[in-house]
């Protein structure tokens, strides 16, 4: 068990629907990442978030948008789904930044139908 | 911009071999290098980690990997391969601000 909780595991939806990704970072960590991870892509970065600001972002669409709340737990909100949504989402936690050890959770897995 | 390139989707040893996965790096600064395997329906759990110190990083599981700035490499190794290795493996560099860029991964078979 990393520490790292993140729900729901499944979501199935439909396409034009908006879901909601939560993830809670291990206890202490004050950063979090999100990764999407699919067959044709392969496992890239979305966004991050230090202690509650946005640090980075990566290949994110518009549709998509994340947030790091003051108990540090993130959500990643996607609307206006589309059936190439579909993935795994993988949230990470980290102490701090570059050389840490991430920790990743268990993700969710999101079909558009 | 850095990048990491996995040599081989897919590598396939028997139960006692030698197991040899291989990545290269793309770095302008001096790289944070990280190996982390997927085993089905789980996250990604870290085996080890380059962060500057020794060349030859010790992980779990009796793997180790060889940095080499030279051929910009650092492949991973384990001497005997057992079955519960079966999974897929990534490599990664992480930037100054902390992200992972993955490679495609290799996904490892281990036969009987």
């Amino acid at each position: 068990d990393s520490g790292v909780t993140q729900t729901p595991k499944h979501l199935i939806t439909a396409t034009g629907q908006r879901v909601t990704l939560r993830c809670s970072p291990r206890s202490g960590d004050l950063s979090v990442y999100w990764y999407q991870q699919s067959l044709d892509q392969g496992l890239q970065f979305l966004i991050q978030y230090y202690n509650g600001e946005e640090r980075a972002k990566g290949n994110i669409l518009e549709r998509f948008s994340a947030q790091q709340f003051p108990d540090l737990h993130s959500e990643l909100n996607l609307s206006s789904l589309e059936l190439g949504d579909s993935a795994l989402y993988f949230c990470a936690s980290s102490v701090g930044l570059a050389k840490n050890i991430q920790y990743f959770g268990a993700g969710t897995r999101l079909s558009v139908l | 911009a850095q990048s990491v390139t996995q040599l081989g989707s897919h590598v396939s040893v028997s139960e006692g071999a030698l197991v040899l996965l291989r990545c290269n790096y793309s770095s302008s600064v001096p790289p944070y290098l990280f190996w982390y395997v997927q085993y089905p329906n789980q996250g990604l759990q870290l085996l080890l980690k380059y962060t500057s110190a020794a060349t030859l990083v010790k992980g779990i599981n009796g793997f180790e990997a060889e940095f080499k700035k030279s051929e910009t490499s650092f492949h991973l190794t384990k001497p005997s391969a057992h079955m519960s290795d079966a999974a897929e493996y990534f490599c990664a560099v992480s930037d100054q601000g902390g992200k992972l860029i993955f490679g495609q991964g290799t996904e490892l078979s281990v036969k009987p």
